[in-house]
């Protein structure tokens, strides 16, 4: 079945790098985009980027522009998104999810904690 | 970036009932709306995409409407595995964006 596996926890200081990954299995990668969504503790969803793994072609949110990167490697089906400049305020789960019509398939989730 | 507000935030209701949540647009966005419900510490769920079309296995109790800059989820006879958190989302431009969701909770 199509699915989407993220890496796990982390746990970060301020102004560190995280990099969150997102195996996909079940359909072929390359056709559709793959998605970044995060969730703080008891708030809303926010969208952060995406990327086409075909072409590599992205595209991020204006907030996040310049501390996130979307990357893909085809050969292994995943799809990573780094973070960098953490602050505290970047403690969420982040989710990776396809872009089939709409986000149709989404990752379980990685919680990302920063803190001193 | 286009903002999405919906309404109401909270929506207290009981088995049976048809509930509706608007989502309302800053600009015009055609038919890019998709819905999800989200149920605490799960990832959310595609419900509705391109404003009416129904997912693929969702129940026939969920249906979208509207085009432009309003639109609007219909629950019909709310069961209670339906007592969660929805969200609209706007896929219109290169930069998507959510509304704040509207938490259904039982009466």
């Amino acid at each position: 079945q199509v699915q989407l596996v993220q890496s796990g926890a982390e746990v970060k200081k301020p102004g560190a790098s995280v990099k969150v990954s997102c195996k996909a299995s079940g359909y072929t990668f390359t056709n559709f985009d793959i998605n970044w969504v995060r969730q703080a503790t008891g708030q809303g969803l926010e969208w952060m980027g995406w990327m086409n793994p075909r072409d590599g072609d992205t595209g991020y949110a204006q907030k996040f522009q310049g501390r996130v990167t979307i990357t893909s490697n085809s050969s292994i089906s995943t799809a990573y998104m780094e973070l960098s400049g953490l602050r505290s305020d970047d403690t969420a789960v982040y989710y990776c999810a396809r872009d089939r019509d709409a986000l149709d398939v989404w990752g379980p989730g990685t919680m990302v904690t920063v803190s001193s | 970036d286009i903002q999405l507000t919906q309404s109401p935030s909270t929506l207290s209701a009981s088995v049976g009932d048809t509930v509706t949540i608007s989502c309302r647009a800053s600009q015009s966005i055609s038919i890019w709306v998709a819905w999800f419900q989200q149920k605490p510490g799960k990832a959310p769920n595609l419900l509705i995409y391109q404003a009416s079309s129904l997912q693929s296995g969702v129940p026939s109790r969920f249906s979208g409407s509207g085009s432009g800059t309003e639109f609007t989820l219909t629950i019909s006879s709310l069961q209670p595995d339906d007592f969660a958190t929805y969200y609209c989302q706007q896929y219109n431009s290169y930069s998507q964006t959510f509304g704040q969701g509207t938490k259904v909770e039982i009466k």
